[in-house]
């Protein structure tokens, strides 16, 4: 099935570094959203954006929907240890269901 | 307002058995879409109810069905079951077909042996 072009794959950072990771699509999308998945749960919506060209924050997370429809990116400010996880985007349009990244897997160094 | 709620957690089933998984959406969440999760695959899309009716279907072999009850839960069931099919089945809600914010459950891990 169709998916999204997410990177990077997986990141290293150290505790208190900046984070950006983006999706792409060939696809235009009405809606994007951003997901973080722990180990052995489920994914837990984290943003969601509705405008081409929003950007939205969520404490130390903002996310923008690009001007294209095509792609859009997160960011993670002053990373902590609990950010751990995988981070996913989704692309959304009408009733067609859910596109998903693969996912950025992040690890955070103390 | 209590989540999405998937039961069982955890199945170890065997070869050529069959599994039913369950999913009760948020209250009044009436589209219920089943994923697979893989390493290698990510999320993979299985189907999604709405109203009793299945209103999309992902690229999965017929063994995989599913169905939706009138209280919107819903049941995936899988039939003849392969090694392959290990996996963590996702169920997510959405208030309705169109509104594209859909709320996961914690999955159910399945493993074939």
């Amino acid at each position: 099935g169709q998916q999204l072009n997410q990177s990077p794959q997986s990141m290293f950072i150290q505790e208190g570094e900046d984070v950006s990771m983006n999706c792409t699509s060939s696809s235009i999308f009405n809606t994007w959203l951003w997901y973080k998945q722990d180990p052995g749960e489920g994914p837990v919506l984290l943003i969601a954006l509705y405008k081409a060209g929003e950007l939205t924050s969520n404490g130390r997370l903002t996310a923008q929907f690009g001007i294209t429809r095509k792609d859009s990116f997160l960011n993670i400010s002053a990373s902590i240890p609990s950010d751990v996880g995988i981070y996913f985007c989704a692309g959304g349009s009408g009733n067609t269901p859910l596109v998903f990244g693969k996912g950025t897997r992040l690890s955070v160094i103390a | 307002k209590a989540g999405v709620t998937q039961t069982p957690r955890y199945l170890i089933k065997t070869r050529g058995q069959q599994v039913t998984l369950s999913c009760s959406p948020i209250s009044g969440h009436r589209s219920v879409s089943w994923y697979q999760q893989t390493p290698g695959q990510g999320l993979q899309f299985l189907f999604e109810y709405f109203s009793e009716t299945q209103r999309n279907k992902g690229n999965f072999p017929g063994r995989f069905s599913g169905r939706q009850f009138s209280n919107s839960r819903s049941e995936m069931n899988v039939s003849t079951l392969e090694l392959g099919d290990s996996a963590l089945y996702l169920c997510a809600s959405r208030n309705l077909v169109g509104n594209t914010e859909a709320f996961f459950g914690q999955g159910t891990r399945l493993t074939v042996v």
